[in-house]
């Protein structure tokens, strides 16, 4: 199993531009979710998903969309880069079954906004 | 709003000692509280304590839920260099399955 992958680790856009952040799990975890990590903080929740098809915001969702199609694809797009959303993004996924609700990140994806 | 407060945000320490986080919470209906280490990387799950498995250990570490004070200490006997990382505490809810909330956090540095 490669877990929890997610492309690309590092990326630089510039103010105004889109884009992408992929998330892709082959443990057939039903839930994941999208975190945002900046310096001295926490994770912040992003949007999550409870199975293919249903998606809900979290904490900080604003200029980020998210859709679920397949259990295993959770893609993360940022609409407008703005400067304040340089940061460290995580994808998780949670097993669920058998009451085990801890999630597995991926590796990040460090992103800069200029 | 769930709320998670860890503290303190950071610990120096020096090797062989024993240190103690803490994590407090406010959530409606609680579920369970996950204990994660994050080293220069993505975080790894410690332990998890629900209101029917309130202590765990593994090893050097161990956990404990506190459920009339809303709390949780993690406590890391004889420490290592190995051991420094940030230590992240979050809660889940029943009523809203999937979502965690994470507190800021604790730093700690283990000095040889």
């Amino acid at each position: 199993n490669a877990g929890v992958t997610q492309t690309p680790k590092f990326q630089v856009l510039k103010t105004g531009q889109s884009m992408t952040l992929q998330c892709a799990q082959d443990m057939n975890h039903e839930y994941m979710s999208w975190y945002r990590q900046d310096p001295g903080m926490g994770l912040r929740l992003i949007h999550y998903s409870v199975g293919a098809g249903i998606t809900d915001q979290g904490e900080v969702p604003n200029g980020y969309n998210v859709s679920r199609s397949t259990t295993e694809d959770f893609p993360l797009r940022l609409l407008s880069a703005a400067p304040s959303q340089t940061s460290v993004y995580f994808c998780a996924s949670t097993p669920v079954a058998g009451g085990r609700n801890e999630q597995f990140f991926g590796p990040g994806t460090r992103l800069t906004v200029l | 709003e769930d709320k998670v407060v860890q503290s303190p945000l950071s610990l120096v320490v020096h090797e062989g000692d024993t240190v103690t986080l803490n994590c407090s919470y406010e959530v409606t209906n609680f579920r369970s509280l996950l204990w994660y280490k994050q080293e220069k990387k993505a975080p790894t799950f410690l332990f998890m304590l629900t209101s029917s498995g309130i202590e765990k250990k593994s090893g050097r570490l161990s956990s404990i839920l506190d459920k009339k004070e809303l709390s949780s200490i993690l406590n890391i006997t004889a420490t290592q260099t190995g051991d420094s990382a940030i230590y992240l505490c979050a809660v889940e809810a029943w009523t809203n399955a999937g979502k965690s909330t994470f507190g800021d956090g604790t730093t700690l540095t283990v000095k040889p």
